[in-house]
């Protein structure tokens, strides 16, 4: 039961290179996240989608793009890395809304440094 | 809209010492609500869960109470230890989840 499964670990990348972190879920949940949580910071959602096909932007999209093409994968796209995007990037899954009363499950995170 | 407020950190106690971290919200209807820990270099992991008032959630020693006249969530633990350093996030879930800021909680031995 592998739950949420992200990669990589740990990035490093130079500013103005792009990279695609990986999401993959096994659960059949609808909704997939992408959080970026910043040192002694909460978490902030960058982009999210409630099902196949469709995505829509949180409260910090700029810089990121996402897809998804299927139920188990919600890769987060970095087209042009910047410094300010350093931080910890989460991947979350869940059951839809008919099935609120159960939690997000989280993956264990990307450490990405922009250099 | 729907919000989460929880106590800022951080908080820090002895050892064996009494745990309350608050956390008030604003919701439309009838939300989840949950708390989360996320230890150093972790992801966040379900602690605890109440899905209507009055319902008591409870793990690993610490418990929080679904108050509906209050719109309250408060966690809280008898008797901490080392171990629970980590921190803690307060969360509502109608459709999509609505977390707190988090609460930065370090015990000391």
């Amino acid at each position: 039961n592998a739950g949420v499964t992200q990669t990589p670990k740990f990035q490093v990348l130079k500013t103005g290179q792009s990279m695609t972190l990986q999401c993959a879920q096994d659960m059949n949940h609808e909704y997939m996240s992408w959080y970026r949580q910043d040192p002694g910071m909460g978490l902030r959602l960058i982009h999210y989608s409630v099902g196949a096909g469709i995505t829509d932007q949180g409260e910090v999209p700029n810089g990121y793009n996402v897809s998804r093409s299927t139920t188990e994968d919600f890769p987060l796209r970095l087209l042009s890395a910047a410094p300010s995007q350093t931080s910890v990037y989460f991947c979350a899954s869940s059951y839809g809304r008919q099935r609120a009363n159960y939690g997000y499950t989280f993956g264990s995170g990307t450490r990405l440094t922009v250099v | 809209g729907n919000s989460v407020t929880q106590m800022e950190g951080p908080v820090t106690l002895s050892e064996e010492a009494f745990l309350t971290i608050n956390c008030t919200y604003t919701a439309t209807g009838y939300p989840s609500l949950f708390w989360y820990v996320q230890y150093p270099g972790e992801g966040l992991q379900l602690l605890l869960k109440a899905t209507k008032a009055d319902d008591k959630g409870s793990n690993k020693g610490f418990e929080a109470t679904y108050r509906k006249e209050t719109t309250s969530f408060h966690l809280e633990k008898g008797s901490v230890q080392v171990s629970d350093s980590a921190v803690y996030f307060c969360a509502l879930r109608n459709d999509k989840i609505i977390f707190g800021k988090g609460t930065r909680l370090h015990i000391l031995p």
